[in-house]
């Protein structure tokens, strides 16, 4: 089975740097997915690590060490706009590519 | 590109009664998911169909859910008889075979009194 841990709640101010952190218990592993979703609205992809290391898109930064059944998500230069849930979901080592998502972390960004 | 198209948007409903929901996903996706997610935890998988088969589905209540995807396109999800606990917002998410991203629908918001 697996065994998706994260923060639930995370506040942050605007302009800084936050770190949420994703640890996995997992019978099998294939990588690691963060989403992004705001309150109301469908979860969008934001990166997928398979192989160790980090991973830069713009602002947002992914890390993952499988050693260590963990992940985390760094945000940069929080804007106001970032303020939603942060969801670690986990890809299974089978065939069928099904995503196994933690309960997610809410972060607020204050002015 | 149009994106994965759910409805209806919002449904409240009895305890006891039935409702259906429907996904159209994007065009060419072969891989179909649809996930519960309950307010305040992360959406749980309740079905996975690859084209008009299943893939998955473990984690239906297969006693009161339903679901299909007749022609490898759209797919409907149905509860009969809802439960309180039922109550949920219900995404559909589509993958093109090869890709890693899945792309989720705004959901159904089901609210069972």
């Amino acid at each position: 089975g697996q065994n998706i841990d994260q923060p639930t709640e995370m506040t942050a101010t605007e302009g800084a740097i936050v770190q949420i952190n994703c640890t996995y218990q997992t019978s099998g592993f294939n990588g690691l997915f963060w989403y992004q979703q705001h309150a109301g609205e469908a979860p969008t992809f934001l990166s997928y690590n398979v192989l160790d290391g980090l991973e830069e898109k713009g602002r947002f930064s992914s890390f993952l060490s499988r050693s260590k059944g963990y992940s985390y998500l760094l945000l940069k230069e929080l804007q106001m706009k970032d303020s939603a849930s942060y969801l670690c979901a986990v890809r299974p080592l089978d065939s069928s590519y099904k995503l196994i998502f933690g309960s997610g972390t809410r972060l607020l960004v204050r002015p | 590109e149009a994106g994965v198209a759910q409805s209806p948007r919002y449904k409240i409903i009895e305890k006891r009664q039935s409702v259906a929901f429907w996904c159209n996903p994007i065009s060419g996706h072969a891989t179909l998911y649809w996930y519960q997610q309950i307010l305040g935890q992360g959406p749980k998988l309740l079905i996975q169909f690859q084209n008009n088969g299943v893939v998955d589905d473990s984690q239906l209540p297969k006693d009161r859910f339903s679901a299909e995807r007749l022609k490898g396109v759209d797919s409907t999800l149905k509860i009969q008889p809802a439960k309180l606990e039922d109550s949920a917002v219900y995404l559909c998410a589509s993958r093109e075979t090869g890709d890693t991203e899945a792309f989720f629908g705004q959901g159904t918001r089901l609210t069972v009194v």
